[in-house]
């Protein structure tokens, strides 16, 4: 079957510092690939997106890219803020079923 | 657009006790979901609906019942509930067709003693 594997956490940063979250995947056929974002009380919200190899998904600064060779799709970010602390979850989407596959997710922290 | 919403808010039961959590999307999406979120292991699928009249079992069904009367609602029954079903639910829902992006809803906190 499917499944997400996303770096461990939680991750602490300070203001300004570069951010990357592994993720890597196995799926059958061809997947969208997603990222979500939850802050603390709310339900998760879609941070961004990619439905094909070599295709980049980028919002808010933070940007992945569908690397259908090494099964991943890392979110990165070249400066994060104290108002990106959040848990962030990659996902992928199948098609034939539509139903999504969750990471456990990861927590980050960003300090002043 | 209020997009996806939950009721109630917070729940608490006692262990025997039954409910049901009502979720609404006003996008006319024809996919539906609710989800369990336990501490450290993610998003957990329960049931999910492709449309009007449909369900169909997730990841971990048992103890929880579906119905989809009407497409914009989604309702979740828990007909005797266990102290295990502590847990924050959340519906979401998807345009039919894909890449199945999901709208969440805020979610719903329900503590089984």
């Amino acid at each position: 079957g499917n499944s997400v594997t996303q770096m461990e956490g939680p991750v602490t940063l300070s203001e300004e510092a570069f951010l990357t979250i592994n993720c890597t995947y196995t799926a059958t056929g061809y997947p969208s690939l997603f990222w979500y974002v939850q802050y603390p009380g709310e339900g998760l919200q879609l941070l961004l997106k990619a439905t094909k190899a070599d295709d980049k998904g980028s919002n808010k600064g933070f940007e992945a890219t569908y690397r259908k060779e090494t099964t991943s799709f890392h979110l990165e970010k070249g400066s994060v803020q104290v108002s990106d602390s959040a848990v962030y979850f990659c996902a992928l989407s199948d098609w034939n079923a539509g139903k999504s596959t969750f990471g456990d997710g990861t927590t980050l922290t960003v300090k002043p | 657009n209020a997009g996806v919403t939950q009721t109630p808010k917070f729940r608490v039961l006692k262990t025997g006790q039954s409910m049901t959590l009502l979720c609404a999307q006003d996008m006319n999406h024809e996919y539906m979901y609710w989800y369990r979120q336990d501490p450290g292991m993610g998003l957990r699928l329960i049931h999910y609906s492709v449309g009007e009249g449909t369900t169909a079992k997730g990841e971990v069904p048992d103890g929880y019942n579906v119905s989809r009367l009407k497409k914009q609602n989604f309702l979740l029954g828990l007909e005797s509930a266990a102290p295990s079903q502590t847990s924050v639910y959340f519906c979401a829902s998807s345009f039919e067709g894909g890449p199945y992006e999901q709208y969440f809803g805020p979610g719903t906190r329900l503590t089984v003693t």
